[in-house]
């Protein structure tokens, strides 16, 4: 098994529409992220977590959510998805220190 | 805040050619520098680091040499092959950022036989 493993890998949805994207680690850290990839931005912190009781705003928090129900566990959720939320959503875990990210395969949201 | 610049892509060369991909940052302190690499469809990898001024970071035949003087930490590797062609991202660790990776925009290679 991968050691951080997100679902779904692809969705297409309609615009309106709530989405929950889920992320599972198995590295056993307490720190977890969301980060967004469009074209020529490259990565853009969404939300993290420090621990289980620790949620924190990154630079692009509008529109999204986050739920931490474990160390092991991170969804993002969409309230309510526009079009321009469509690109690759990417879940990270890392060490206390931050040197040791180990990034999800990434879920491909299209909102139409 | 921190931030990093990296050079204007896409890069295409063919193989066995030079490559290089600039990098530069702005931050607070005494940052680490990454650089990370996406290949087709997967998430990213770290490719290689430097935690301090002048050392150098090497993998897989790439290297990268922490410059704080010109912060800068370029992506070099003297032969490149068709399977280096990913996406490679630059990215510090500041003093400020509180373990959070802050990125570049990504470079897109493209290497042809």
């Amino acid at each position: 098994d991968a050691d951080v493993t997100q679902t779904p890998r692809n969705r297409i949805t309609k615009t309106g529409k709530r989405i929950m994207l889920e992320c599972s680690q198995t590295k056993g850290h307490d720190r977890m992220y969301w980060y967004r990839q469009d074209p020529g931005l490259g990565l853009q912190l969404i939300y993290y977590s420090f621990d289980v009781k620790d949620i924190n705003k990154g630079e692009i928090s509008d529109g999204y959510s986050v739920s931490r129900q474990a160390q092991a566990k991170f969804s993002l959720s969409l309230e309510s998805a526009i079009p321009n939320q469509t690109a690759l959503y990417f879940c990270a875990t890392s060490d206390s220190g931050g040197y040791g990210y180990t990034f999800g395969s990434g879920t491909r949201l299209t909102v139409v | 805040g921190d931030s990093v610049t990296q050079m204007e892509g896409p890069v295409t060369l063919s193989e066995e050619a030079f490559l290089t991909i600039n990098c530069t940052y702005t931050a607070t302190g005494y940052p680490s520098l990454f650089w990370y690499v996406q290949y087709p469809g997967e998430g990213l990898q770290l490719l290689l680091k430097a935690t301090k001024a002048d050392d150098k970071g090497s993998n897989k035949g790439f290297e990268a040499t922490y410059r704080k003087e010109t912060t800068s930490f370029h992506l070099e590797k003297g032969s490149v092959q068709v399977s280096d062609s990913a996406v490679y991202f630059c990215a510090l660790l500041g003093g400020t950022s509180y373990g959070k990776l802050t990125f570049g925009q990504g470079t897109i290679l493209t290497v042809h036989p």
